[in-house]
């Protein structure tokens, strides 16, 4: 079965600066990997995802991930972060087999300072 | 379209009572989601809908849960008799065309069970 860890329990980062939120995972079989968002007092949202082709996605609000498939990673990166931005971050995998749901990693809460 | 809607946002209990979560996904999406959150367990998978039809209950946790989906626009979740260790949020979520495909989530219940 594969399963996801993020290392990062907690990132707290000044405004403007640079961040990595990082995912590691573990799989015999190839995977999709995602990047959700969670805002306080809300559900979560789909931020980006690696299906196939490019290893390098990117979403609308500055965030991009890249796939790496021998370290099996899929860290998140942002080069300046906003006050905005401050949420928790999830990591999920699934196999590309079978009707497999996502399994969701413990989360990363992204603190960004002023 | 209004989003994924559950009811209630917060439910406080006592030990031993039935408790009963709603949630109405997005109009023409095919798959349904429960999810359970909780600091020390992190986003669990409960159960998942495919067209209406249970396809992989075995993240309910026990005999205690149900969860059924009567019509294309609605589910339940239910606990009877409910126990503390039941406090969690628990998010219900939508999505188009399969399991890998972004899923909505809603706002999500707090259940609080003293």
């Amino acid at each position: 079965a594969q399963s996801v860890t993020q290392l990062d329990s907690q990132v707290p980062v000044f405004e403007e600066a640079p961040v990595e939120l990082r995912c590691n995972y573990s799989s015999s079989v190839s995977v999709y990997l995602f990047w959700y968002v969670q805002y306080p007092n809300q559900g979560l949202q789909l931020l980006l995802k690696y299906l196939s082709g490019s290893t390098l996605v990117e979403s609308i609000n500055g965030f991009e991930a890249e796939f790496n498939k021998s370290q099996t990673s899929f860290h998140l990166r942002k080069p300046s972060v906003h006050i905005s931005d401050t949420a928790e971050y999830f990591c999920a995998v699934s196999v590309t087999s079978g009707n497999t749901p996502l399994v969701f990693g413990k989360g990363t809460r992204l603190s960004v300072i002023a | 379209d209004a989003g994924v809607i559950q009811s209630p946002r917060h439910e406080v209990t006592e030990m031993g009572q039935e408790v009963t979560l709603r949630c109405k996904p997005i109009s023409g999406h095919d798959y349904l989601f429960w999810y359970r959150q909780t600091m020390m367990r992190g986003l669990e998978l409960l159960i998942y809908f495919n067209n209406n039809v249970p396809i992989d209950d075995s993240g309910m946790p026990e005999d205690r849960f149900s969860a059924k989906m009567p019509n294309a626009s609605f589910s339940t979740l239910k606990i009877q008799p409910s126990e503390p260790r039941d406090s969690a949020v628990y998010f219900c979520a939508s999505s188009f065309q399969g399991i890998v495909d972004t899923q909505y989530f809603g706002p999500g219940t707090r259940l609080t069970v003293l």
